[in-house]
C-alpha cells in the first residue's frame, strides 16, 4: 500500500500519560501536514513539516504538542500530559510540492485519541 | 469569519437520484484552490474535486461535478446518479493563495442515500 499510513488507529490514554501518533507519508511526498477532527467537525490544521523542519505550526497549542519529521523514519505527533479534551481524530496528509494552489493532500485513515 | 461554510448538517437523496451540496468561501486572494473530500464511516479522507480559481470551466471527475460560481463565492458539489456507497460526510475546502500550506475545511455535511 502506497498510501499515507498512519499508526495505531486507536489510542487509548490516560489523563496525564503521552501519546505518539506515527505518520509515513507516500512515496516520494516530502512535506507533512497534521490535523485534528473534533466529532462533528471538519479538520483543523495543526502543523506543516518537511524533513527535520517544521514549517508551519500556527496551528499546534503551545503546551504539551510537538512534531517532528526526521531524516530517517515517519513523522510523529506527540502529545504530553494528554487531558479529555485532546481526545480526537488526528489525520496526517502528504504531499509531493508545496506552494502550488492545486497540490492536493493524500490523507493517511487517522488515529483516534482516547483520554480517559 | 468562515473560510468555508457549509449549510446542510444532513442531507437525504434518493438512490440514482441527483444531489447539490453547499459550500461557500470567503477569502480576499485572487488566487486560491477549492476542495472537496469525502469522508465514509470508516474515517479516511478521500480526495473527491478540485477547481482553481482561474480556472473557467466547472471541474468534473465521473460523477461529481463541481458548480463554481465566483461572483457567488460558492462552490457546490453536484453528485448525480447516487449510489448508496456515497453515503458519508463530505468536506469543502480551500487553500489561499500561492505558497500557502493549509487547507481550511468546513465543518462537513453527512449525506444519506436511501434505497
Amino acid at each position: 500500500n502506497a498510501g499515507v499510513m498512519q499508526n495505531p488507529r486507536h489510542l487509548v490514554r490516560r489523563r496525564g500519560q503521552e501519546a505518539r501518533l506515527r505518520c509515513s507519508p507516500m512515496k516520494g511526498h516530502s512535506h507533512v501536514y497534521w490535523y485534528r477532527q473534533l466529532p462533528e467537525e471538519g479538520l483543523k490544521f495543526m502543523v506543516y513539516l518537511q524533513k527535520e523542519n517544521i514549517i508551519d505550526e500556527s496551528g499546534m497549542p503551545k503546551e504539551r504538542f510537538s512534531a517532528e519529521f526526521p531524516k530517517e523514519g515517519p513523522s510523529i505527533l506527540r502529545i504530553q500530559q494528554v487531558v479529555r479534551g485532546d481526545s480526537a481524530a488526528y489525520f496526517c496528509a502528504s504531499s509531493q510540492r508545496q506552494g502550488q494552489t492545486n497540490e492536493k493532500l493524500f490523507f493517511g485513515s487517522g488515529t483516534q485519541l482516547s483520554v480517559l | 469569519a468562515q473560510k468555508i461554510t457549509q449549510t446542510q448538517p444532513g442531507m437525504f437523496v434518493q438512490e440514482k437520484e441527483a444531489v447539490t451540496l453547499d459550500c461557500t468561501y470567503d477569502t480576499s486572494d485572487q488566487s486560491y484552490g477549492l476542495f472537496w473530500y469525502k469522508q465514509p464511516s470508516s474515517g479516511e479522507m478521500i480526495f473527491l474535486i478540485y477547481q482553481g480559481s482561474y480556472d473557467e470551466q466547472n471541474a468534473t471527475e465521473g460523477r461529481y461535478s463541481l458548480n463554481f460560481q465566483k461572483a457567488r463565492k460558492s462552490a457546490n458539489l453536484v453528485i448525480s446518479a447516487s449510489q448508496l456507497g456515497d453515503s458519508a460526510m463530505y468536506f469543502c475546502a480551500m487553500r489561499e493563495g500561492l505558497g500557502a500550506n493549509n487547507l481550511f475545511f468546513g465543518t462537513g455535511t453527512r449525506l444519506t442515500v436511501i434505497p
